[in-house]
């Protein structure tokens, strides 16, 4: 199994400022079609997980273009580039380049 | 739009089977992957499994032997199974939708359903 773990496991950052979480994976994510099978989500308290990003680096229809994914192979980073404060919330990487698909444990953003 | 929505009960005794409906509306969910996923309290995600709308399933290996997802297109639902449970089971239980030709990523999602495991 795929084993995902992020950095770091808290973060606090101040109000317009970038914020950037890193994301790796135990094996390489990059598929011969030159894809990396990586999603990152966004979790505010009691509600689902909001998908933000797919393929490390492709943006969901209404996310705002502050978030933006990098990385490839092995290593990710979920960057927000002036922080806001709807943004406050757990973040999550997530795998789907084999099965079982698999989480990282979350990082937590807090506003400084 | 296409909304989820988990429904069952609430509270399951230890050792019984656990039940939960998802339904889809607002779309078909024929030609779709149908995922469940939970969330232990004050803990990550965890990949639970998936039905095609044919019905074949793919199950995470650390929880196979207890699950049956199973899906009935025509009333637009899908369903999971969870049996001898414990309170290692308590959880927020999510149903959610894979990506366009059944990419592993999760754009859909129900609100959840809170089961918690206790005599």
């Amino acid at each position: 199994d795929i084993v995902m773990t992020q950095s770091p496991d808290s973060l606090a950052v101040s109000l317009g400022e970038r914020a950037t979480i890193d994301c790796k994976s135990s094996q390489s994510l990059l598929y011969s079609n030159n894809k990396n099978y990586l999603a990152w989500y966004q979790q505010k308290p009691g509600h689902p997980p909001k998908m933000l990003i797919y393929w490390a680096s492709t943006r969901e229809s209404g996310v705002p273009d502050r978030f933006s994914g990098s990385g490839s192979g092995t290593d990710f980073t979920l960057t927000i580039s002036s922080l806001q404060a709807e943004d406050v919330a757990l973040y999550y990487c997530q795998q789907y380049y084999s099965g079982p698909y698999s989480f990282g444990q979350g990082t937590r953003l807090e506003i400084k | 739009q296409v909304q989820l929505r988990e429904s069952g009960p609430g509270l399951v005794k230890p050792s019984e089977t656990l039940s939960l409906t998802c339904t889809v509306s607002g779309g078909s969910i024929n030609n779709y992957y149908w995922i469940w996923i939970r969330q232990p309290p004050g803990k990550g995600l965890e990949f639970i499994g998936y039905v095609y709308y044919t019905g074949r399933t793919s199950y995470n290996p650390s929880l196979k032997s207890r699950i049956t997802i199973s899906i009935e297109t025509s009333k637009n639902q899908f369903s999971l199974k969870l049996t001898s449970v414990t309170a290692a089971d308590t959880a927020v239980y999510y149903c959610a939708r894979l990506g366009e030709d059944g990419d592993g990523y999760f754009p859909l999602w129900g609100q959840g359903a809170q089961v918690t495991v206790s005599s």
